[in-house]
């Protein structure tokens, strides 16, 4: 069982580029759900998605996309990488259901703008 | 405004003595509350969660106490461990309860010395 699966686990960009990171789980989990780590912060949401055809935005979306065309692949698109967007970004999963459940983080994306 | 707190970069503890991981939280309407922990170059894991119709939850080392009046948790590990030396991040669903949309701590750095 994979569980969630990003990839790359890093990158480095040029100010102006643009790219996908990718969000794949396997555990037909409703929810997704993308975060940035910065040094010394906590985890901070980007965008969401509570099931195919349904984002939302999160605390900080400004300069990034998102879609939800399966259950199962979440991708975050940078439009115009910036310094700013130098991070470490994780791809969070969980299930609807009732009560409440944990959410499940993939490894990670480093990524660096240059 | 920081919705919720760890107050301590770290901590550094002997192995086999106790550790005690502090959480504050500012927003009344958070009824849930999860601890992950980290490791370098890793996603956040699933520790431990609480609900706030209990003031606390045990899992084997690993104790949540929840002191809702004073919005205060805490995270206990006896006895601590080398392997328990991570990154612990405080975390609570600010949506209705829903894991989609979770509110992290800054996190604290827990070192246990063999």
């Amino acid at each position: 069982n994979a569980g969630v699966t990003q990839t790359p686990k890093f990158q480095v960009l040029k100010t102006g580029q643009s790219m996908t990171l990718q969000c794949a789980q396997d555990m037909n989990h409703e929810y997704m759900s993308w975060y940035r780590q910065d040094p010394g912060m906590g985890l901070r949401l980007i965008h969401y998605s509570v099931g195919a055809g349904i984002t939302d935005q999160g605390e900080v979306p400004n300069g990034y996309n998102v879609s939800r065309s399966t259950t199962e692949d979440f991708p975050l698109r940078l439009l115009s990488a910036a310094p700013s967007q130098t991070s470490v970004y994780f791809c969070a999963s969980s299930y609807a259901g009732q009560g409440k459940t944990e959410a499940f983080f993939g490894q990670g994306t480093r990524l660096t703008v240059v | 405004d920081q919705q919720v707190k760890q107050n301590s970069p770290s901590l550094s503890v002997q192995e086999g003595r106790i550790s005690i991981l502090n959480c504050d939280y500012t927003n009344s309407m958070f009824d849930y509350f999860l601890w992950y922990k980290k490791y370098p170059a890793e996603g956040p894991t699933f520790l431990i969660s609480i609900s706030s119709i209990k003031d606390k939850n045990e899992d084997g080392r690993f104790t949540v106490f929840l002191n809702k009046s004073a919005k205060h948790l805490s995270l206990h590990i006896v006895p601590s461990q080398p392997g328990d030396s991570a990154v612990y991040f405080c975390a609570a669903p600010n949506s209705g309860g829903s894991n989609y949309k979770l509110t992290f701590g800054k996190g604290t750095l827990l070192t246990v010395n063999p």
